[in-house]
């Protein structure tokens, strides 16, 4: 069965220092892996994909295989960067995708 | 110009009524999904549709049922809504074979 796992409800940092939010997954085959963001009272959104390699935002994220990990960095953070972030996945053939369970990030002042 | 519209945005409503949760996406895509988020904001998936054709059902009970007039649209009736019922439900859509989702704006369905 596949999994993702976010192991930070809450991240909390000041602004312009560095972010870094876990993901880990489980999943026998290769996955697709995806970071979403939602902003309070908005609708959740794509911030990027590991198949994309871009950087959105200032945002990066990449997929490490042995560790099975895709955790999302940011080198250094802004206020407007607050929100629920959700780590996610999808096999091949399988069309839904799986999520974390979030983990907020604070950017105070 | 909203990509994926759900209505209503808010739902009260009392135990033991039914209620349905209408949802549209004017993107051309040809999946459609009802993703429910808990009071823990975790999302899980509870149906997909591909052309009109139910292709995900996770473990949702019977009182749930999706249904798809058209490509363009998939609603969740609910019968016999319970207290546990209360969460935001997200409708998304995604382009056949790819499976980045664009998501509704949520609706917040409240039991009493």
């Amino acid at each position: 069965a596949q999994r993702v796992t976010q192991p930070e409800k809450l991240l909390s940092v000041f602004k312009g220092a560095p972010v870094e939010l876990k993901c880990n997954y489980s999943y026998s085959g290769s996955p697709e892996l995806f970071w979403y963001v939602q902003y309070s009272r908005q609708r959740l959104q794509l911030l990027l994909r590991h198949i994309s390699r871009e950087s959105i935002k200032g945002f990066t994220a990449d997929l490490n295989k042995g560790e099975t990990s895709f955790h999302l960095k940011k080198p250094f953070a802004q206020e407007e960067d607050s929100a629920m972030y959700y780590c996610a996945l999808s096999g091949p053939g399988r069309r839904a995708l799986t999520f974390g369970s979030g983990t907020r990030l604070q950017v105070q002042p | 110009d909203t990509a994926v519209s759900q209505t209503p945005k808010y739902l009260v409503t009392q135990m033991g009524n039914d209620k349905s949760i209408k949802c549209e996406q004017n993107l051309g895509h040809d999946t459609m999904y009802w993703y429910k988020q808990d009071s823990k904001k975790f999302l899980k998936i509870m149906f997909s549709y591909n052309n009109k054709e139910l292709i995900i059902n996770e473990t949702v009970p019977n009182r749930f049922s999706p249904k798809s007039p058209d490509k363009a649209h998939l609603n969740l009736h609910i019968n016999s809504l319970e207290l546990g019922d209360s969460a935001v439900y997200f409708c998304a859509s995604a382009r056949g074979g790819r499976t980045e989702a664009f998501f509704g704006q949520g609706t917040r369905l409240t039991v009493v």
